[in-house]
């Protein structure tokens, strides 16, 4: 039967390609931001990071944009791989919340090979 | 360093008997977080401490739920009596937050069948 559930946002690209993932936060007050990536039947890992005095972070094949006017984070994969295929979570820090992030609903990714 | 470790990693238990989860965090950090994920309502987080302290408890769902931490490597999650609506699967996460940003460290998880 059908499942009922949450319905996450998914976006499709062929290997190869890069990939913008998108993310909305909520508290203007949030200092801190951290991208996360979750494989079936994993715990979620830690991607990249951006605190809220930068506008831009890069890393290896990836790099996190922010804009604090309309609170977007976004996330983008270089030459995407079949590897990158997850579930990828923004995450906020509150400041002064000793550590404790609010974790957006998560976009899946699927590369298609 | 071995990461957070939980146990079990599966567990499957009949409705009414009581559950168990277990977390170690990653040695020096000072602050642990539970949280719940589910297809329907994705990653909740049910309660953190901070030294050993409960800081925030608003996310556990019922009496039914409960957390302890009697020290600085040692967390349970406990559910008594289960429910089939208990079932998903529950990570445990730890953070260093004396220092500058750091990022949560999440545990493998622990998925939890309650039938």
């Amino acid at each position: 039967g059908e499942s009922v559930g949450l319905h996450l946002p998914t976006l499709s690209v062929q290997e190869g390609d890069n990939s913008i993932i998108n993310c909305a936060y909520s508290n203007s007050a949030s200092d801190y931001f951290i991208w996360y990536k979750q494989e079936s039947g994993k715990g979620p890992q830690f991607i990249i990071d951006i605190r809220s005095n930068m506008d831009k972070r890069q890393g290896q094949r990836v790099t996190v944009l922010l804009n604090k006017t309309v609170k977007h984070l976004s996330l983008q994969i270089a030459a995407t791989q079949p590897g990158d295929s997850a579930v990828y979570f923004c995450a906020e820090r509150v400041w002064g919340s000793q550590g404790n992030l609010i974790f957006g609903k998560g976009t899946k990714l699927s590369v298609k090979p | 360093d071995a990461g957070v470790i939980q146990s079990p990693r599966h567990e499957v238990t009949e409705m009414g008997q009581e559950v168990t989860l277990r977390c170690k965090p990653i040695s020096g950090h000072n602050s642990l977080f539970w949280y719940r994920q589910t297809m329907m309502r994705g990653l909740e987080l049910l309660i953190y401490f901070n030294n050993n302290v409960p800081i925030d408890d608003s996310g556990m769902p019922e009496d039914r739920f409960s957390a302890k931490m009697p020290n600085a490597s040692f967390s349970t999650l406990k559910i008594q009596p289960s429910e089939p609506r208990d079932s998903a699967v529950y990570f445990c996460a730890s953070i260093e937050t004396s220092g500058s940003d750091n990022e949560q460290f999440f545990g493998p998880g622990t998925r939890l069948t309650v039938l």
